[in-house]
């Protein structure tokens, strides 16, 4: 069965940095593309970002461009989502999803609250 | 970016009947490899999204047959041939052609 579990969220202040993790199982986590997809309170989905198979190439959308990265280590299945310099309009539940085009299997989320 | 739109954002429905959601995008969603990278998820509160349909027509593993997806170009469609209690919640079309890949802002499907 495909997992997938975030973990690493919690308040920060504005400014602050947080590091999200996501474990992956059930699959050959090398063989997939990953994202990163955010929901803010209330709101619809916004994709962040996604990596390519082996963490040479990632890309973020512009709102969060220069400040969050996306990174992953295939010996550990994992993948993290690196964001300095939050903002208020940061917070949201962050999922990450396999796949890259057809994102197939979600997490279950981790909440990040951006607030003083 | 590209844009898209789905219609309705609020769809009251009666059990047992039909539902329909529309969701165009701003530009064509036909990749160079021939594929049309078009997504339908749906979200029940409190709970992650799950993929229903993708790549237009192609339903998920698990996904009811009361589920279907069609269309081409810009213009999308899911549809419910007979909506049930489970199926109440916020239904997403997402583009995967186009970076950034993009969604359409939802739209909620209650029981009447």
């Amino acid at each position: 069965e495909v997992q997938l579990a975030e973990s690493g969220g919690g308040l920060v202040q504005p400014g602050g940095s947080l590091r999200l993790s996501c474990a992956a199982s059930g699959f050959i986590f090398s063989n997939y593309w990953m994202n990163w997809v955010r929901q803010a309170p209330g709101k619809g989905l916004e994709l962040v970002g996604h990596i390519n198979l082996d963490g040479s190439g990632q890309q973020c959308v512009d709102s969060v461009k220069g400040r969050f990265t996306i990174s992953r280590d295939n010996a550990k299945n994992s993948l993290y989502l690196q964001m300095n310099s939050l903002r208020a309009e940061d917070t949201a539940v962050y999922y990450c999803a396999r796949a890259t085009r057809t994102p197939d299997n979600w997490g279950q989320g981790a909440l990040v609250t951006v607030s003083s | 970016d590209v844009v898209m739109t789905q219609s309705p954002l609020s769809l009251p429905v009666t059990l047992g009947q039909p539902a329909s959601i529309s969701c165009r995008s701003s530009q064509s969603l036909v990749y160079s490899d021939g594929n049309t990278y078009l997504n339908w998820f749906h979200q029940r509160p409190g709970q992650s999204p799950r993929r229903l349909i993708y790549k237009v027509s192609n339903r998920d593993s698990g996904v009811p047959d009361r589920f279907s997806g069609s269309g081409s170009g810009t213009d999308f469609t899911l549809k419910i041939s007979r909506v049930e209690a489970e199926d109440v919640g916020v239904y997403y079309c997402m583009q995967g052609t186009h970076w950034p890949w993009t969604f359409g802002q939802g739209t909620k499907v209650e029981i009447k």
